[in-house]
């Protein structure tokens, strides 16, 4: 089976710049998370979507949204880019939602504004 | 607050040679305790999940324990390999499915040298 895969793994763009990132969950799994991880603050969550509901929301400013597909697909999208969004943005699947579920990380996206 | 404090921040330790990273927790209420490991560029791997109920669990080289009365919890390690340098992440969640819901720690980083 497949694993989590997210598109592209590297980017790099200017200030006030828009980008979109790509989540392709494992097979089956439902649920989807995205996390912006940077070295002083470890792993920050920014939103959950449940069959193509955001169900949940972190604490980060309206230029981060996102969306889910049918297909349990998922995008996320910085809008109006600032320096302080570099960072490693993660994905994560887990089958359904359960609190004891395991999560599936991808690889990540390095994004880097300059 | 809910708060996942990690130590010690980083680590150096010979291969072959044991080692315990630490986890306390203030998380209220409590539904389970997970460690993950991270490689460099990676993103982040589940190792255990422990519930309420569960003191110790392992996989392979890695021993969880959990004392969820004192919330803390530890990571063993034992007989370390060049290939278990990485992050070690502890992660708790409170009750309900959603990943929301989990609190993550930042982390200790293991370096282990030949």
């Amino acid at each position: 089976k497949a694993g989590v895969t997210q598109t592209p793994r590297y980017l790099i763009k200017t200030r006030g710049q828009q980008v979109t990132l790509s989540c392709s969950p494992i097979s089956g799994h439902r649920s989807v998370s995205w996390y912006q991880q940077t070295p002083g603050q470890g792993l920050q969550f920014l939103f959950e979507y449940f069959s193509e509901t955001q169900r949940n929301k972190g604490n980060f400013p309206g230029r981060f949204s996102g969306r889910q597909f049918s297909n349990s697909r998922s995008e996320m999208n910085v809008s109006t880019l600032e320096l302080g969004d570099s960072a490693l943005y993660l994905c994560a699947s887990i089958l359904d939602y359960s609190s004891t579920d395991t999560q599936y990380f991808g690889p990540g996206t390095r994004l880097t504004v300059l | 607050k809910n708060q996942v404090e990690q130590s010690p921040q980083s680590l150096i330790i010979l291969e072959g040679k044991n080692c315990t990273l630490q986890c306390n927790y203030t998380v209220s209420p409590f539904s389970n305790l997970r460690w993950y490991k991270q490689d460099t560029g990676r993103g982040p791997v589940s190792l255990t999940i422990m519930t309420f109920s569960e003191n110790t669990k392992s996989n392979g080289r890695y021993t969880a324990t959990l004392d969820a009365d004192t919330k803390q919890s530890s990571l063993h390690i034992t007989a370390s390999q060049l290939s278990d340098s990485a992050s070690y992440i502890c992660v708790v969640s409170g009750y309900g499915g959603s990943q929301g819901n989990l609190i993550f720690g930042k982390g200790t980083k293991l370096s282990v040298k030949p």
